[in-house]
């Protein structure tokens, strides 16, 4: 069975610095990886995602991801917070040998940007 | 080109009714997958739906049921709502089961009382 684990559940970071959240993954097979982006009462929004080309992952909004098999991770970075950035996020993992592969999603982590 | 859309936004609803959301896919997609999003948790996979037929179901008890259309439009029912089905319900469109990813809608937000 394939899981998803978020280290820390709530980030806190000051406008302008380093965004880093992290995503570690189980899987039995070489998966494909997500990252979305929640805004309150709003649905999923796709940040980016793996799909076995390049392990650096370019998304929108200036985020970007590094798949390493090794770790068996997937963190999330931006080099410069916005107060925009704001919002839950969420990692999800499928299984790409599986047709009709369901997300399996980890627990979010809330980022704060503080002014 | 509109995306997911998801009807209604909201739906307050009695413990031991019946309750049914709607979904409509992207433009282009064919399947259509539904998930329960509690408050202060990640979704959870309920079932996907490819023509025309459940295809894949997660661990959801089987109050939980739905049907997808020849328009690839697609419906959630739960029957006998308990406290604990409040929950933010997503709905997410593909092309050919997920393989090149989901599009999600912005939900339904049920409230049992």
């Amino acid at each position: 069975a394939q899981s998803v684990t978020q280290l820390g559940s709530h980030v806190s970071v000051s406008e302008g610095a380093l965004v880093l959240l992290r995503c570690n993954y189980s899987s039995s097979v070489p998966p494909y990886l997500f990252w979305y982006v929640q805004y309150p009462n709003q649905g999923l929004q796709l940040l980016l995602k793996y799909t076995s080309a390049a392990t650096l992952v370019k998304g929108i909004n200036g985020f970007e991801a590094e798949f390493k098999k090794s770790e068996t991770s997937f963190h999330l970075t931006k080099p410069s917070a916005h107060m925009s950035d704001a919002a839950e996020y969420f990692c999800a993992v499928s299984d790409r040998e599986t047709s009709g592969s369901r997300l399996t999603f980890g627990e979010g982590t809330q980022l704060t940007v503080n002014p | 080109d509109a995306g997911v859309t998801q009807s209604p936004t909201h739906l307050i609803k009695t413990r031991g009714q019946q309750v049914t959301l709607r979904c409509s896919p992207k433009s282009g997609h064919d399947t259509v997958s539904w998930y329960q999003q509690a408050l202060g948790q990640g979704p959870q996979f309920i079932f996907q739906y490819y023509e025309e037929e459940e295809r894949q179901r997660g661990n959801f008890p089987d109050r939980f049921s739905g049907h997808q259309f020849p328009n690839y439009s697609s419906e959630l029912n739960v029957n006998a709502l308990l406290l604990g089905d409040s929950a933010l319900y997503l709905c997410a469109s593909s092309l050919g089961q997920g393989r090149w990813g989901y599009t999600f809608g912005s939900g339904t937000r049920l409230t049992v009382v």
